[in-house]
């Protein structure tokens, strides 16, 4: 298994609502990370996982929330976002400490925000 | 600090021209350079990559040759199809230090092969 799989693939939710992104990935990799990518821009990183353990975060707003619960899930707990995170959320994994492997990206969730 | 700098599109091409996108980066040390695919609608996938100096990567068709001399990291493909249309982006990561684990991207160039 070489992917990283996201689900749901859409999502629309209000600004009161709470929802969370999926992302699993069966490689044995120990680095897993959020990015944000907005229309016609290159991806933003939100998270770092490293081990299980938050290594990054990007000064992101705390209404998103992220979880690794285990080595092969990551969460993203949304609450109360704004239509301007309204993006394609994409979940990444790596070796960890090994970056020339490259990273294998999931398809993402384009979350729309109302 | 390490910054990816790609040149501006968008790029059109007739279907069988000569592709070149060109990629400079800033970095210490010695990184790792990648350029990702990202199709409409989807998420990035590894084009190609290389990990030392004179490194060529190659996939598809698509070249890029790591040039330590010039900071290069330049893609070519001999002949586009229409299928190769998409945003291609160029990115470097660090293997050690405060910064392991960050892909460093640059803006991104979008492609677009006419039949």
């Amino acid at each position: 298994d070489t992917e990283v799989t996201q689900t749901p693939k859409h999502l629309v939710m209000g600004m009161t609502n709470k929802k969370s992104l999926k992302c699993e990935q069966h490689m044995g990799h120990r680095a897993m990370y959020w990015y944000k990518q907005k229309a016609k821009k290159p991806p933003e990183l939100m998270f770092v996982y490293s081990y299980e353990k938050l290594s990054i975060n990007e000064s992101v707003p705390s209404r998103f929330s992220p979880e690794c619960p285990n080595s092969s899930l990551l969460n993203l707990h949304l609450h109360a976002l704004q239509p301007e995170d309204s993006a394609l959320y994409l979940c990444a994994s790596s070796q960890e400490g090994q970056g020339g492997y490259g990273y294998t990206f999931g398809s993402g969730t384009r979350l729309t925000v109302v | 600090g390490n910054s990816v700098t790609q040149m501006e599109g968008p790029v059109t091409l007739s279907e069988e021209a000569f592709l070149t996108i060109n990629c400079t980066y800033t970095a210490t040390g010695y990184p790792s350079l990648f350029w990702y695919v990202q199709y409409p609608g989807e998420g990035l996938q590894l084009l190609l990559k290389a990990t030392k100096a004179d490194d060529k990567g190659s996939n598809k068709g698509f070249e890029a040759t790591y040039r330590k001399e010039t900071t290069s990291f330049h893609l070519e493909k001999g002949s586009v199809q229409v299928s190769d249309s998409a945003v291609y982006f160029c990115a470097l990561s660090k293997d050690r230090g405060s910064t392991l684990g960050r892909l460093y991207f640059g803006r991104g160039t979008q492609l677009t092969v006419w039949p």
